[in-house]
């Protein structure tokens, strides 16, 4: 069964500063990875996903993902964080059953910007 | 702007009271999913409906109940809930025939009293 682990619950940066949040995936497979943001009392939003191919993924509003087969991490970054960038943020991992694919989701982390 | 629509975005209800939660999209997607999110917690799966035949059902209890009217719409009947059943109900969709990103909506904050 596959399983994600995000190892940071919370995250405090300030604006301007680069962010990077960690996420450790367990898959018998060549995995199908994703980060989903979720604002205050919205859905979730995908930024970013991969499958296969460049190892390193641009997604939306300035962030990239970098997939590291040996270390089992697809860790998430922006260079430049802004105050818009507070939310929770989850890595999730994908699986094909007989149908219907299922993701299962990290714990999540939280994402604090100071002025 | 979601692209999956769900109504009401708030339900509060009695623990004998019938309900119905409700999903929309429009992207052609043939995959449609149903997740709880407890306050602090990340999506946990309830249903996966797949050309509207059930799929996947994660030992949901049967006070919740899927139907799947046609390509476009999800409901979930709810009917003698708990107060653990308090949530964020959130509907997404995707394309089928490969694995592709699911689609979220913004859910319904439902409160059980």
């Amino acid at each position: 069964a596959q399983s994600v682990t995000q190892p940071d619950i919370h995250i405090t940066v300030s604006e301007g500063a680069s962010l990077e949040l960690r996420c450790n995936y367990s898959y018998g497979a060549t995995p199908y990875l994703f980060w989903y943001v979720q604002s205050p009392g919205q859905g979730l939003q995908l930024l970013l996903k991969y499958f296969s191919g460049d190892t390193l993924v641009q997604g939306i509003k300035g962030f990239e993902a970098e997939f590291k087969r040996s270390q089992s991490s697809f860790n998430l970054r922006k260079p430049s964080v802004h105050w818009s960038d507070a939310a929770e943020y989850f890595c999730a991992v994908g699986a094909i059953k007989a149908a219907g694919n299922k993701l299962t989701f990290g714990g999540g982390t939280r994402v604090l910007v100071k002025p | 702007d979601t692209e999956v629509t769900q109504t009401p975005k708030h339900l509060v209800m009695g623990m004998t009271n019938k309900k119905s939660l409700k999903c929309e999209q429009h992207m052609g997607h043939r995959a449609m999913y149903w997740y709880k999110q407890k306050a602090k917690k990340p999506p946990e799966l309830m249903f996966v409906y797949s050309y509207e035949k059930l799929s996947i059902n994660e030992s949901v209890p049967s006070r919740f109940s899927p139907e799947c009217p046609n390509s476009s719409l999800l409901n979930l009947h709810l009917h003698a809930l708990q107060p653990e059943d308090s949530a964020l109900y959130l509907c997404a969709s995707s394309q089928e025939d490969q694995l592709q990103p699911q689609h979220f909506g913004d859910g319904t904050r439902l409160s059980i009293l």
